[in-house]
């Protein structure tokens, strides 16, 4: 099956700066592979996600990079602001049953003004 | 458009109590999955349903029971709840098509096991 693994679990920046979160994953045939938000008492909530036979996906702040090779992936935020305090998950489909996602432990990220 | 709604949001339960949480979406989705979601361990899949009539255990079934009662409801049942069951849990629903699964959440269930 899939293992997915994301790091940091907390991270802390100052509004403006720049946030990264990877996450590895383990199985080869995994070819899709999201990224969620979920704010406070809300369910979690698709901002991005990158498909195998792409590199690199950016939607206004937001960037996704995938390298297949080391299989890990990463989202970065550039110029961060307060809204963006959230609990950020990454997944990943197993190869073999790509309904079924299987998510990153989260990470917490706080920006602070 | 209402999305994926969870009822109830709020529940305790005595330990052996039984207890059915509801989940209905309205995007007319043919997958739907139960989550729960622990501190320090993100989303584990509980159940999920490709399609009306199938379901197919996940990563941690076990004391759960699910019922895909058409294709909008997937309603999952604790027969007799435990304290490891204390969660928040999380209904979802997808189209999954071309190996892209965009997974829509419900509001989340949040459990309390005494």
């Amino acid at each position: 099956g899939e293992n997915v693994e994301q790091h940091p679990s907390t991270l802390s920046v100052q509004e403006g700066d720049s946030a990264v979160i990877k996450c590895t994953y383990s199985d080869s045939a995994s070819n899709y592979f999201p990224w969620y938000k979920q704010e406070l008492g809300k369910g979690p909530q698709l901002i991005i996600d990158i498909r195998s036979n792409v590199g690199e996906k950016k939607d206004q702040r937001i960037a996704v990079t995938l390298n297949k090779t080391a299989k890990h992936f990463s989202l970065h935020i550039t110029e961060t602001q307060p809204e963006d305090s959230a609990v950020y998950f990454c997944a990943a489909p197993p190869g073999d049953s790509w309904g079924k996602l299987q998510f990153g432990a989260g990470t917490q990220v706080v920006v602070t003004p | 458009n209402a999305g994926v709604t969870q009822t109830p949001k709020f529940q305790v339960l005595k330990t052996g109590q039984s207890m059915t949480l509801q989940c209905a979406q309205d995007m007319n989705h043919n997958s739907m999955y139960w989550y729960r979601q622990d501190p320090g361990m993100g989303l584990r899949l509980i159940y999920y349903s490709a399609s009306e009539g199938t379901t197919d255990k996940g990563e941690v079934p076990n004391g759960y029971n699910v019922s895909r009662l058409n294709k909008r409801e997937f309603s999952l049942r604790l027969e007799s709840a435990a304290p490891s069951q204390t969660s928040v849990y999380f209904c979802a629903s997808s189209e999954a098509h071309a190996g892209v699964t965009e997974a829509f959440f419900g509001q989340g269930t949040r459990l309390t096991v005494v």
